[in-house]
């Protein structure tokens, strides 16, 4: 079945960027999303990508996608203590999402 | 933006009850939910695809009798879990879209976490 893998743990400083990345094994994936997940909440979608596109920015989030490589990264600039959270790679092909074990960030004064 | 909620926020019942999570579209009506659950630093497993009015999809390895859902509105759907046993204890989380084909309109409601003592 369709795979996706995330490391775990990420820990940076106030105010560098992070990168976090995932990789994933389902060719067909036709969206891959970055989602946020604060301790002891739901998901928040942060943002998407389609699967023709290599870039996406929104803000202080830039998304890359490696189609060949199916490798996806998303960026925060800037990094606040008020990211700290989980992040979840996720794809889908048809009707379903995938979700990787999500990445932990941390970001320290 | 689109608001999905759940109720109760955490439960805790005893081996052998029954429990009861509701999931509502505040603001939208939700063509398709999903039911997923979450254990301590796992990811999300779909548990169940619910459309309004027909009978829920269950993932592969998921009790349909042991996770009952119930999609009766467009607005609400239900996840009861019966006679619960320990290892049902998890962080069980729905969401909800305007149908499969918005997926990535997927909103996601704030969880509830579910133990079994």
């Amino acid at each position: 079945g369709e795979d996706v893998e995330q490391s775990l743990f990420l820990s940076v400083r106030e105010g560098d960027s992070s990168v976090i990345n995932c990789t994933y094994t389902d060719s067909s994936s036709t969206y891959l999303y970055w989602y946020k997940q604060e301790p002891g909440a739901g998901l928040q979608l942060l943002t998407y990508i389609f699967s023709n596109m290599d870039m996406k920015q929104d803000q202080r989030l830039t998304v890359l996608l490696n189609k060949k490589d199916k490798h996806l990264s998303l960026r925060i600039a800037d990094t606040q203590t008020g990211d700290s959270a989980i992040y979840f790679c996720a794809e889908t092909g048809y009707s379903t999402l995938t979700f990787g074990k999500g990445t932990m960030l941390l970001v320290s004064p | 933006g689109a608001v999905v909620s759940q109720h109760p926020s955490w439960v805790i019942c005893k081996s052998g009850t029954s429990v009861k999570i509701e999931c509502r579209s505040l603001d939208f009506q939700a063509t398709t939910m999903f039911w997923y659950r979450q254990f301590p630093k796992q990811s999300l497993m779909l548990m169940a695809t619910s459309n309004e009015g027909s009978k829920a999809t269950y993932e592969q390895g998921v009790e349909k009798d042991k996770f009952l859902i119930n999609h009766a509105s467009l607005t609400l759907s239900t996840l009861t879990v019966t006679s619960a046993h320990p290892e049902d204890s998890s962080f069980y989380i729905c969401s909800a879209s305007q149908g499969a084909e918005l997926i990535h309109e997927q909103f996601f409601g704030p969880g509830t976490r579910l133990t079994v003592l």
